[in-house]
């Protein structure tokens, strides 16, 4: 099973919105209803951002967001701040009992 | 609250078998629908999936590592335990369990990851 493809990074300013892909195939982000983003800082586990594609867990900012089209997902963070400054990870069912996780991407926020 | 922490051998020796667990709270691995992963990343690279056991004792590996990997619970500790078989120094890792539901993959509550250094 490959990797999901993701940029490797993006940056922005505080206040600007930015998002991030990540791009599966037909066998996994295309075929399922089931990626969720992963937020994580320097040396800390990661945490769990966007579930299903799109749905916040309690206690997640609504600046964040996640949607799909065909087989590339995306993560939105909306009005940005310094502490939204992170790698953040993309993860998809890919079938057959198996999860894929995307290859990673950093975070700058200028 | 939901914890889960996990504990191993900070060093082991290539061709060695690895022993990891994880030990967890605020759950049971016996309510219908639970389940716990494992989960490892290498030192400045991505995440990687590695395994999956459910309430019902049922397992899943990933494809490239099934057949180095068994995964396993005790309900009554509320411990996960995963053993990775004929290690190499590419396995050096931070590994990390977390809990998830059954047909939702995705990964709510993370351990804070221990790390593997493979090495002789």
């Amino acid at each position: 099973q490959s990797a999901l493809t993701q940029p490797a990074s993006v940056s922005g300013s505080p206040g600007q919105s930015i998002t991030i892909s990540c791009t599966g195939t037909s066998s996994d982000v295309g075929s399922y209803n089931l990626v969720s983003w992963y937020q994580q800082h320097p040396g800390k586990a990661p945490k769990l951002m966007i579930y299903e594609g799109s749905k916040r867990p309690s206690g997640v900012s609504d600046r964040f967001s996640g949607s799909k089209s065909g087989n590339t997902a995306s993560l939105t963070i909306s009005g940005l701040q310094a502490e939204d400054e992170a790698d953040y990870y993309c993860c998809s069912y890919a079938g057959s009992s198996i999860l894929v996780f995307g290859g990673g991407t950093k975070l700058t926020v200028l | 609250q939901v914890t889960l922490r996990e504990s191993g051998p900070a060093l082991v020796k290539p061709t060695q078998t690895l022993t990891l667990t994880c030990t967890f709270s605020g759950f049971s691995l016996s309510t219908s629908g639970m389940c716990v992963s494992w989960i490892r990343q290498p030192p400045g690279k991505a995440l990687e999936w590695l395994a999956r056991i459910d309430w019902d004792d049922d397992k899943y590996y990933s494809t490239s590592l099934k057949t180095r990997l068994t995964i396993s619970k005790d309900t009554s500790k509320n411990q996960v335990v995963l053993t990775m078989t004929n290690m190499d120094p590419v396995d050096t890792a931070t590994y990390y369990c977390a809990r998830m539901y059954n047909s939702a993959w995705y990964l709510d509550y993370w351990g804070q990851g221990t790390l593997v250094t493979v090495s002789s």
